[in-house]
């Protein structure tokens, strides 16, 4: 049963063009994270929400957005996107904040910028 | 200066052997936690176990254990009887109560197992 679901698996968009990925989940959690993921490289938070309070990391390009309407779906847009851009985007969720709360990821969006 | 530190690329292994994966870190926050991720090559990220700070035992899930050693900073990703299933890049990542939500991650470790 998937649990954290994101769409699509693979998104390609043009140089400039805004894109809007999507995760959703089934888990009922309160903190919903993106992340980004640049060809072998580790995952960088990007900015998470806690409940509807949103958390951005402070060097996150100002070209990220997110909006997270209800409690299971949470949305990254990229206004602008240009070619660094091209990664693999994973958005995960915790039942709260907390050192020992595991956080349970998606299959991630891989995104390519033409 | 990294806070998490895996220092083997590639690691390889045949199948039933055990394998460790290495991981050190770096904190000053006396409260953290230690978190082991499994990415296969589609993409998603598999939790695989937790090592609290404070924990006095070793943590272990099935196949996978936590060589903790909270004096050298080591968090050590202890896999026994590998499976050809377990090939994939390993995370080791942390988190500290001081700075708040980030999971920050190594930059992971190629496991290939063969057979």
């Amino acid at each position: 049963d998937a649990m954290v679901i994101q769409n699509p698996r693979y998104q390609v968009t043009q140089f400039g063009k805004p894109v809007t990925l999507s995760c959703s989940q089934t888990l009922n959690h309160n903190v919903m994270y993106w992340y980004q993921q640049k060809s072998s490289q580790a995952p960088k938070l990007l900015f998470h929400y806690y409940d509807k309070d949103f958390n951005n990391e402070a060097d996150t390009p100002d070209n990220f957005q997110s909006r997270r309407p209800n409690t299971s779906f949470c949305f990254l847009d990229i206004r602008s996107p240009g070619l660094g851009d091209a990664a693999m985007y994973l958005c995960a969720t915790s039942r709260v904040l907390g050192i020992r709360q595991p956080q349970h990821f998606g299959d991630g969006t891989r995104l390519s910028i033409l | 200066a990294q806070k998490i530190t895996q220092t083997q690329p590639g690691m390889f292994v045949q199948e039933k052997e055990a394998v460790t994966l290495d991981c050190t870190y770096d904190t000053s926050d006396p409260s953290y936690g230690l978190f082991w991720y499994k990415q296969p090559s589609s993409g998603e990220m598999i939790f695989l176990i937790y090592q609290g700070s404070y924990d006095q035992q070793n943590a272990t899930e099935g196949r996978y254990s936590l060589n903790f050693q909270k004096a050298r900073k080591s968090a050590n990703l202890v896999i026994s009887a590998s499976q050809l299933g377990d090939s994939a890049m390993y995370f080791c990542a942390m988190r500290e109560a001081q700075a708040g939500t980030a999971l920050i991650f190594g930059k992971g470790t190629t496991l290939s197992v063969s057979s």
